[in-house]
């Protein structure tokens, strides 16, 4: 069964840039089955995709933040990650990684969600 | 790029049935769309996927069989049967468009459902 966890700073500064890491386990990374992607959720809201990336290194990301995030995988770690620049107090979310495969488009695994405030 | 609409909010009571409904803007009635619950303080999960021709594919894990969905126009309906008290959740729905190297997934507002 495949496992994702995020992790990173429950606390960023506006202007300075968002980190944020998810570990995966019950599968590769590196595999040809999965896509990899953060989607967020500000207080109350519904969910917001963020963008996705494959295992050959080929991202998608939503045009309305695509100035501002980078994503990238690290095999040697079973991780990929997310960097959100210029971060503002509308960037409150909480934040999942999750996971897509080819073909079938939906996100059937998620992992619990990371907190991420916006404040100095 | 599509916009997927829903209700705010839904409400129906122990052990009756109710029917949410996610709504395409128009010119994208062959889509496809997907059905996540969130319940209270948790991630979401996969329920299933439809089309106007029903189900596609098959249901995300411990979906009970309570759940069904069916697809006509623009609209893509949830229904949940037998409502139980730990159906009271977010439902929410999401598409994936575009093809080769651009694609993109937009998601609808939610629906908050509350067992009476």
């Amino acid at each position: 069964q495949l496992q994702l966890q995020e992790s990173g700073p429950g606390l960023v500064k506006p202007s300075e840039t968002l980190s944020l890491t998810c570990t995966v386990s019950g599968d590769s990374i590196s595999s040809s089955n999965h896509y990899w992607g953060w989607i967020r959720q500000p207080p109350g809201k519904g969910l917001e995709w963020i963008g996705s990336i494959y295992y050959s290194g080929s991202t998608y990301y939503n045009p309305s933040l695509k100035s501002r995030v980078t994503m990238s995988v690290d095999t040697s770690k079973s991780q990929f990650s997310l960097k959100m620049s210029a971060v503002t107090a509308a960037d409150t979310a909480v934040y999942y990684c999750a996971e897509s495969r080819p073909g079938d488009g939906y996100f059937g695994f998620w992992g619990q969600g990371r907190l991420v405030g916006v404040s100095s | 790029q599509p916009v997927l609409t829903q209700p705010p909010s839904a409400s129906a009571s122990l052990g009756a049935s109710v029917t949410l409904t996610c709504t395409l803007s128009s010119g994208y009635s062959n889509y496809k769309v997907d059905w996540y619950q969130q319940r209270p303080g948790k991630g979401p999960r996969f329920v299933m996927r439809v089309g106007t021709g029903g189900i596609v594919g098959s249901k995300g894990d411990g979906i009970p069989d309570r759940f069904s969905v069916l697809g006509s126009g623009l609209n893509r309906y949830l229904t949940i049967k037998n409502i139980q008290e730990e159906d009271e959740s977010d439902y929410h729905c999401g598409t994936d468009y575009g093809s080769g190297s651009n694609f993109f997934w937009v998601f609808g507002g939610g629906t908050k459902l509350t067992v009476l």
